[in-house]
């Protein structure tokens, strides 16, 4: 069965600080991860990534993809209270659709 | 464009009603798919569609159907609703075929079933 594992569920950290997001995936075929963002409403995305070892940046979030080792992490530095959200992180894993199975999230809480 | 836009935002039910989630996408989207976030469950994915006329089941169906129309609209049916369906529903659109997978969510329904 496929799967997507989040580690850890929770986060809290001060204004400042830099967090990595795990993401480890196990899936019969791998098209490609995502990352979203999701406040108090709906899912909004990041960043998607399908190949090994290419970084992906955004201001102060980035993320990195390993094919070998089955994972991606999410990197946000000096972290904003604005930072606060579920980061959820997604596999896309059929070639004909855009069919995607997500984690249980990362729940980040920055304080000021 | 109005991208994915969701009705109603928040719906009550009893035990046994039905009722329809209206989702409708303005981006000439060819996927769409339904969720439902629980939480500590993150999303999962109860129907999706690559197409007008075609639908498949996704993680959890059990109690729900869908139909595809039109390319603008997928709505999903509860035909008899049960407290566990109480949850957040999102719909999202995407281009499909796998060119980009970035989808796009509507807002979502918080529906509770007493």
């Amino acid at each position: 069965e496929d799967k997507v594992v989040q580690s850890p569920l929770s986060l809290v950290v001060h204004e400042g600080d830099t967090v990595t997001l795990n993401c480890s995936y196990e899936v019969t075929n791998f098209r490609s991860l995502l990352w979203y963002k999701q406040e108090k409403k709906a899912p909004t995305f990041l960043f998607m990534l399908t190949s090994s070892g290419i970084e992906k940046k955004s201001g102060r979030l980035s993320s990195i993809l390993d094919k070998k080792e089955l994972f991606s992490i999410l990197n946000i530095t000096a972290t904003q209270t604005g930072d606060s959200a579920v980061y959820l992180c997604a596999v896309n894993t059929a070639y004909n659709t855009d069919k995607l199975i997500f984690g249980t999230g990362t729940r980040l809480q920055v304080f000021p | 464009n109005a991208g994915v836009t969701q009705t109603p935002k928040f719906q009550v039910l009893k035990t046994g009603q039905s009722m329809t989630l209206q989702c409708a996408q303005d981006m000439n989207h060819e996927y769409m798919s339904w969720y439902r976030q629980d939480p500590g469950m993150g999303l999962r994915l109860i129907h999706y569609s690559v197409g007008a006329g075609i639908t498949d089941q996704g993680e959890v169906p059990n109690g729900y159907n869908v139909s595809r129309s039109t390319t603008e609209d997928f709505p999903l049916r509860l035909l008899s609703a049960a407290p566990s369906q109480t949850s957040v529903y999102f719909c999202a659109s995407s281009e499909g075929q796998g060119y980009r997978n970035e989808q796009f969510f509507g807002p979502g329904t918080r529906l509770t079933v007493l």
